[in-house]
């Protein structure tokens, strides 16, 4: 089944303590992106990547790191989480930039920081 | 600012009353404007890209438009089972960049 598969699907971490949530991939899609989902922002784009070693900054990317070392996966890392940290964040995927079939979004990992 | 709004916030239906939902947006160099459905506790699901004013894009009860400054998501007589968060996006400049309007939760009331 193609689809987008996000590790933890929850997670309570402490203040400082690094964290990486994983993303991946089965649809050999070029980009990839993270996203943060907040009640009355919406989703927010954090970090993306339009191929293998190519990634830039979305609205929000302080306080986070990406790396994409390899076409399937698109790892999102907390260096030192805080607690304005604590969100709903869901990766996604696409062929051609998400202009015609747009994109593959995984089913989210929510994220509580003490 | 780039921005996208959508009106309303919620609404609520009875099943096969028809409605519509607004995305305005501001951005420059549009590329793309898309629309999503979300159900609770699931990533968004694509529906339609649309790429310039006057295109339109239907599927089953749903049916979008596009004008230079906003698109509309028609529903015709919905259904229980159409009831979600319906998020638009835009896609603008160069690389990535999408923004996401707040969206409009629906519910259609048997």
């Amino acid at each position: 089944e193609a689809q987008v598969t996000q590790n933890p699907r929850y997670l309570i971490t402490v203040t400082g303590k690094k964290l990486t949530v994983t993303c991946s991939q089965n649809m050999n899609h070029e980009y990839m992106s993270w996203y943060r989902q907040d009640p009355g922002l919406g989703l927010r784009q954090i970090y993306y990547s339009m191929n293998v070693e190519v990634t830039d900054k979305g609205d929000v990317p302080e306080g986070y790191k990406v790396s994409r070392k390899e076409k399937r996966n698109f790892p999102l890392i907390l260096e030192s989480p805080s607690p304005n940290q604590t969100s709903l964040y869901f990766c996604a995927s696409s062929n051609k930039g998400g202009i015609h079939y747009g994109y593959t979004f995984g089913s989210g990992t929510r994220l509580t920081v003490v | 600012e780039d921005q996208v709004t959508q009106s309303p916030e919620a609404l609520r239906l009875q099943e096969g009353e028809s409605s519509s939902l607004n995305c305005s947006y501001t951005v420059s160099g549009l590329r793309g404007l898309f629309w999503y459905r979300q159900d609770p506790g699931k990533g968004p699901e694509f529906l339609f890209t649309l790429y310039s004013a006057g295109e339109e894009k239907e599927k089953e009860r749903l049916k979008a438009t596009l004008t230079k400054k906003e698109s509309f998501l028609h529903i015709t007589a919905p259904k229980p089972e159409d009831s979600a968060t319906y998020l638009c996006a835009v896609l603008f400049g160069y690389g990535q960049n999408f923004v996401f309007g707040p969206g409009t939760r629906l519910s259609v009331l048997p």
